[in-house]
């Protein structure tokens, strides 16, 4: 089945800067990578996916970068904002299998 | 429309006890998925439902724990002779078809405490 594997698993910011999360996963037929947020005591939401058929997708601050060769996507935030501090997760997908990785604890601080 | 709902939202047992954890999906989702998320933790993947089967139950962690579905709507996830371990939050999700390409919507969880 599908593995994956989520760095960093605790980030820190400082408000104004870049965060990335980076994903790797194990299944090379894998073409569905979805991003989702959970802040403290809420149920995790989707903020953005990808399908393998594009490296990259974007969202005002948010973007998405798949490398299928490597077998990596990335999470990108720009200009972050205190209410971006949560917990990210990214999942991977393939034709039977989705797993989740261990999540990100994202902190930006103002 | 209604989200995924889910019942109790907070549940304190008795250690050897049983719990019946309830799950409403999103009407017309044919797929369901339990999770348990411990304090701080990942998402730690339970069982899949596609319609009223399972094709995935390879995240159970013992033979305490059982989901059924029935009219490919409400679920419920069983623990029997709960253990101080099994304490967690259990989320449920749903989505329009299978797990492969299609958005999950989380329920609000239920906290289980075993004491």
């Amino acid at each position: 089945g599908e593995n994956v594997e989520q760095h960093p698993s605790t980030l820190s910011v400082q408000e104004g800067d870049s965060a990335v999360i980076k994903c790797t996963y194990s299944d090379s037929a894998s073409n569905y990578f979805p991003w989702y947020k959970q802040e403290l005591g809420k149920r995790p939401q989707l903020i953005i996916d990808i399908r393998s058929n594009v490296g990259e997708k974007k969202d005002q601050r948010i973007a998405v970068t798949l490398n299928k060769t490597a077998k990596h996507f990335s999470l990108h935030i720009t200009e972050t904002q205190p209410e971006d501090s949560a917990v990210y997760f990214c999942a991977a997908s393939s034709s039977n299998d989705m797993r989740f990785g261990a999540g990100t604890r994202l902190t930006v601080k103002p | 429309g209604a989200g995924v709902s889910q019942s109790p939202s907070n549940k304190v047992t008795e250690k050897g006890k049983d719990v019946e954890l309830r799950c409403d999906p999103i009407s017309g989702h044919t797929a369901l998925y339990w999770y348990r998320q411990s304090l701080g933790q990942g998402l730690e993947f339970l069982i899949y439902f596609q319609g009223n089967s399972a094709p995935d139950k390879s995240g159970l962690p013992s033979d305490r724990f059982s989901a059924e579905r029935t009219g490919g709507s409400v679920s419920t996830l069983t623990i029997q002779r709960t253990q101080q371990e099994d304490s967690a939050v259990y989320l449920c999700a749903s989505s329009f078809r299978d797990r492969t390409a299609y958005e999950q919507y989380f329920g609000p969880g239920t906290r289980l405490t075993v004491t």
